[in-house]
């Protein structure tokens, strides 16, 4: 089965710097790689999905690109703010399941 | 217009009790998804159904056992409750196979006393 590896599983960085979370995945069969964030309480929310056949995809400060020779993929946070302090999770979706990784807990720190 | 609804938000309950979840979706997916989140923030599938078929069971004790009565319902029973089944429970929901993303209910929070 797919094997979803994330890094790092904690990350801090002042207000406005750049944050980076890289996932690596097994399975060459998979072909969507959405990223959730998920806020202390609350349930896990789509804010960005790549499919295999794009390598780069960008929504205002966010962006997740693909390699998929390597079976890697990232996601790319610039200008950080404070309200984007929460747990991020990427996944990868083969067949009829997905499988996330770990989690990077993100602190923004004003 | 909650799109992936559970009930109870909360559940508080003593061990070797049984209690059961309810989600319901109004999106017009057809799988549905249990996710259990421990301490750690893991997300642990659970159970899939498509159209009120199994198609995922992943190793999760007979105690749980979920039920599908259509497709825009997936409760889940827990039987003889145990210290270690305290977690948020999610569950959420696709189209399977179009490529599209999973959509979360707001989670159970279960303890057990």
């Amino acid at each position: 089965g797919e094997n979803v590896e994330q890094h790092p599983s904690t990350l801090s960085v002042q207000e406005g710097d750049s944050a980076v979370i890289k996932c690596t995945y097994s399975d060459s069969a998979s072909n969507y790689f959405p990223w959730y964030k998920q806020e202390l309480g609350k349930r896990p929310q789509l804010i960005i999905d790549i499919r295999s056949n794009v390598g780069e995809k960008k929504d205002q400060r966010i962006a997740v690109t693909l390699n998929k020779t390597a079976k890697h993929f990232s996601l790319h946070i610039t200008e950080t703010q404070p309200e984007d302090s929460a747990v991020y999770f990427c996944a990868a979706n083969a067949g009829n399941q997905f499988y996330f990784g770990t989690g990077t807990s993100l602190t923004v720190i004003p | 217009d909650t799109a992936v609804s559970q009930t109870p938000k909360y559940l508080v309950t003593q061990m070797g009790n049984d209690k059961s979840i309810k989600c319901e979706q109004n999106l017009g997916h057809d799988t549905m998804y249990w996710y259990k989140q421990d301490s750690k923030k893991f997300l642990k599938i659970m159970f899939s159904y498509n159209n009120k078929e199994l198609i995922i069971n992943e190793t999760v004790p007979n105690r749980f056992s979920p039920k599908s009565p259509d497709k825009a319902h997936l409760n889940l029973h827990i039987n003889s409750l145990e210290l270690g089944d305290s977690a948020v429970y999610f569950c959420a929901s696709s189209h399977l196979g179009d490529n599209q993303p999973q959509h979360f209910g707001d989670g159970t929070r279960l303890s057990i006393l």
